[in-house]
C-alpha cells in the first residue's frame, strides 16, 4: 500500500523551531520528487517546498525561503521539514505529497501561538 | 490571492454536469501541465486529474480535464452526492519557479 505518514506537528511559540517527518512506504520514494504543502485553518492549499529525488534541486514558496530547509534521507524512506523563525502565519496543516501531489499523507498540525 | 484564479463555488443537481475553471498566465498554466485535487472535509487531499486530462486508476471516467491556452477546466458528468468536496488545480511557474494552486472551488451538490 502507498503510504505517507507524517509527524512532529506541535504548538511551538513565534520565533521557534520544529522539524517535520514524513515517512514513506509503498512506492520508490528514491527516485520520486518530494512535496510539502500547506493549509492554514479555513484556507486553502499552499505549497511550501520540493525536492529532486537526488537533493539536487530544492525550491521554496517565497514566504519560507530563509526559514524554512527541505531534506531527505533515501536510505530511510524519509522526507524533512527543519522550520526555523516560526510566525504566527505558518499555523496550519502540513502534507507530504509525492509526485504529481500523488499520494498525500494525512497531516500533522503545526501551530504557532504564544 | 493565488496567481492561479478557480470561482470560489460551483452547484449542481444529481446527474447534471458541472465544470470548475482554472485560469492562469503563460508563465504556468500557458506552458505547464495542470493538476486536479479534491478534498473532502478533514481529509487530504487527492488526486483527480494529471497532466491536464490524464486520470489516475481508480477515479471514475465522469471526471475529466481539458486545457486551452492559459485556462483549464475539470468536468465533472453525472454529478452524484459524494462529488460534494473542495477543488484544487496546480501547475508550475515558470516565473516564481514554484507551484501554485489555485484558491479551490467548493462544489455543492443540490
Amino acid at each position: 500500500e502507498v503510504q505517507l505518514v507524517e509527524s512532529g506537528g506541535v504548538l511551538v511559540q513565534p520565533g521557534g523551531s520544529l522539524r517535520l517527518s514524513c515517512a514513506a512506504s509503498g512506492f520508490t520514494f528514491s527516485t520520486s520528487w518530494m512535496h510539502w504543502v500547506r493549509q492554514a485553518p479555513g484556507k486553502g492549499l499552499e505549497w511550501v517546498a520540493n525536492i529532486k529525488y537526488d537533493g539536487s534541486e530544492i525550491y521554496y514558496v517565497g514566504s519560507v525561503k530563509g526559514r524554512f530547509t527541505i531534506s531527505r534521507d533515501n536510505a530511510k524512506n524519509s522526507l524533512y521539514l527543519q522550520m526555523n523563525s516560526l510566525r504566527v502565519e505558518d499555523t496550519a496543516m502540513y502534507y507530504c505529497a509525492g509526485p504529481r501531489f500523488d499520494p498525500w499523507g494525512q497531516g500533522t498540525l503545526v501551530t504557532v501561538s504564544s | 490571492q493565488s496567481v492561479v484564479t478557480q470561482p470560489p463555488s460551483a452547484s449542481g443537481t444529481p446527474g447534471q454536469r458541472v465544470t470548475i475553471s482554472c485560469s492562469g498566465t503563460s508563465s504556468n498554466i500557458g506552458r505547464n501541465t495542470v493538476h486536479w485535487y479534491h478534498q473532502f472535509p478533514g481529509t487530504a487531499p487527492k488526486l483527480v486529474i494529471h497532466s491536464d486530462n490524464q486520470r489516475p486508476s481508480g477515479v471514475p471516467d465522469r471526471f475529466s480535464g481539458s486545457k486551452s491556452g492559459t485556462s483549464a477546466s475539470l468536468a465533472i458528468s453525472g454529478l452524484q452526492s459524494e462529488d460534494e468536496a473542495d477543488y484544487y488545480c496546480a501547475a508550475w511557474d515558470d516565473s516564481l519557479n514554484g507551484w501554485v494552486f489555485g484558491g479551490g472551488t467548493k462544489l455543492t451538490v443540490l
